[in-house]
Parts: structure tokens; sequence; C-alpha cells
């Protein structure tokens, strides 16, 4: 069974810094890519950013390319997503998502960021 | 960027009706849309996918249509757990973008 369990979430104030964790199991988590999704309090879905199965291709959406970093440590079966100069629009739950590049085939529960002063 | 518009914003149906739900994009993306499903509190769930197979586990009520820019997701006979949000989704290109959701009530 695949199973996607976020972390990392929390408060902070705008201008600061978090780092999301997501730990995968179920499936051979090397040889998929991987994804992050967002939703913010009462809206609708949005593609945050993608990682190739080897790290070697990163994709990211243009509100938070320069701010977001993606990556993945395949020996430890997590995806990362390293959020920093965070925004009170970055306000959101935020799920990982086992993807390719392509759709979103299993996701997890969601870990909730709040940015406010 | 390419525009996902679906319609209509909210289906309001009976238990055991059809329903229709429409997802329009800005420009083709061949068969490259998906349909997911999202209960309230919960994470979004994948239905469909290259527009028209259905994922894993996912009962034979739910069918997907459509190709190039007008898709479909037809739900033939509303059970009482399909009363949800449906998003569709293009992936064939960058950025991957999602529709606003169409929320299918009682």
């Amino acid at each position: 069974e695949v199973q996607l369990l976020e972390s990392g979430g929390g408060s902070v104030q705008p201008g600061g810094s978090l780092r999301l964790s997501c730990a995968a199991s179920g499936f051979t988590f090397s040889t998929y890519g991987m994804s992050w999704v967002r939703q913010a309090p009462g809206k609708g879905l949005e593609w945050v950013s993608t990682i190739s199965n080897s790290g070697d291709s990163t994709f990211y959406a243009d509100s938070v390319k320069g701010r977001f970093t993606i990556s993945r440590d395949n020996s430890k079966n997590t995806l990362y997503l390293q959020m920093n100069s965070l925004r009170v629009e970055d306000t959101a739950v935020y799920y990982c998502a086992k993807s390719g590049p392509f759709y979103f085939e299993y996701w997890g529960q969601g870990t909730r960021v709040t940015v406010s002063s | 960027e390419i525009v996902m518009t679906q319609s209509p914003a909210t289906l309001s149906v009976s238990p055991g009706e059809r329903a229709t739900l429409s997802c329009r994009a800005s420009q083709s993306v061949s068969s490259d849309l998906a349909w997911y499903q999202q209960k309230p509190g919960q994470a979004p769930s994948l239905l469909i996918y290259g527009a028209s197979t259905r994922a894993t586990g996912i009962p034979a009520r739910f069918s997907g249509s459509g190709s190039g820019t007008e898709f479909t997701l037809t739900i033939s006979s509303l059970q009482s757990e399909d009363f949800a949000v449906y998003y569709c989704q293009q992936y064939n290109n960058w950025p991957r973008t999602f529709g606003q959701g169409t929320t299918v009530e009682i």
C-alpha cells in the first residue's frame, strides 16, 4: 500500500522559512517522480513543484520559483520542499504526491503551512 | 500557461441521478487530462487519467471522455459517497494546471 506522510508544516512570519518532508513507503520510491501540490484555505488545487525520479530535473510554478527548492533523498525514501522568503499567500495545505511527471496518482494527507505576522 | 475552466461551479443532483461535469482547456492538451475527487477534510484522489482511463479501484459508474480542449466526467448513478468536489488537471504542458473545481451537492 502506497503511503505518503508529510511533516514540517507550522506557523511562520512573512519572510521566514520552513522545510517540509514527505516520507514515502509501499512503492519503489527511486523510480517515480514526486510533486508538491498546495491548497489555500477554501480554494482549489495549485501545483507547486515536481522532481524527477533521479532528482536531476526539477520544475516549479512561477509563484514559487526562486523561493522554494524541491529535493529528494532516495536512500531515505523522502521528498523535501525547502520554502524560503515565505509570503502570506503561501498559506495552504501542502500535499506531496507520487506523480511521475504527469498526473498525481497518490496523495498524502497534507501538512498545513500558515504565514502570518 | 494552459487555463482549465470547469463548469458548472456547483451541480445539484439527487442520489441515483446522472451527473455530467465539464472541463475546457485554453489550448489542446491531447488526452493528457486527469480528474480528481476531493471530499471535505480529505486529500484529493485520482479518478481518471488519460482522459478516459479509470484509476485503480475506481467504480465503473465514473467515466471520462474527450480530447483536445473539451472533456467530460460522467457519474452514471450518483451514490451518497460521490458528493464531493471534482477537479480536472492537464499534464500536457508545464506548469501543470487545475480547473477551479465543480462541487457536486445533494
